[in-house]
């Protein structure tokens, strides 16, 4: 059985840091292209960035609107993925989603890790 | 980027009634790289419907996709009471993977 299990999220100051982890089971997760995405309190669903596999170099992509300021890693030894979030504004405050990515489709999806940035 | 407009925002029916949900976007999804998603309060979205057309694993045949290029629907033949939630369209066929804003369905 596939499961994503993510952990990390909590209360962080505006202009802090956090990092996401997101422990993977049930699959070769080597393989797999990794996402995170993200929803804001009350709202839809935000592409935040994605890992590629080590065939693909783990090349990784991003949103404009986090750029810079997030980095995405993966750990195949540990089938474990992360997210170190920096420079953390009010609007990043979401529930952070780990998808396995199966050939473009997101097909399983952990069951995301509350991140709020306040003051 | 590719924007998806789903449409309606919220409809509210009656269990046993049949609905179609609408994804349109701004450019052409080719290879109907569209999937849609059902999100249950507190819990996270589930893939229902993949390459416009197929079912994901585990999903009932009373969910249908259908569509091409940059109309693409989801039906659902006939309500039950669990099939009340928010439901997204998504594309993948470029970065930035993008989402529709959702359509919530409401019991009347």
């Amino acid at each position: 059985e596939v499961q994503l299990v993510e952990s990390g999220g909590g209360l962080v100051q505006p202009g802090g840091s956090l990092r996401l982890s997101c422990a993977a089971s049930g699959f070769s997760f080597s393989d797999h292209y990794m996402e995170w995405v993200r929803q804001a309190p009350g709202k839809g669903l935000q592409w935040v960035g994605r890992i590629r596999n080590k065939a693909d170099n783990y090349i990784t992509e991003y949103a404009a609107s986090v750029k810079g300021r997030f980095t995405i890693s993966r750990d195949d030894s540990q089938n474990s993925l992360h997210l170190q979030m920096s420079s953390l504004k009010i609007e990043d405050t979401a529930v952070y989603y780990c998808i396995r990515n199966d050939w473009g489709i997101l097909d399983y999806w952990g069951q995301g890790t509350l991140v709020t940035v306040s003051s | 980027e590719i924007v998806l407009t789903q449409s309606p925002g919220t409809l509210s029916l009656s269990p046993g009634e049949r609905i179609t949900l609408s994804c349109r976007a701004s450019q052409t999804v080719s290879s109907n790289y569209l999937a849609w998603y059902q999100q249950k309060p507190g819990q996270a979205p589930r893939l229902l419907i993949y390459g416009a057309s197929s079912r994901a694993t585990g999903i009932p045949d009373r969910f249908g996709g259908s569509g091409s290029a940059t109309d693409f629907t989801l039906t659902i033949s006939r309500l039950e009471p669990e099939d009340f939630a928010v439901y997204y369209c998504q594309q993948y066929v470029t970065s930035p993977i993008t989402f529709g804003q959702g359509t919530r369905l409401e019991i009347k």
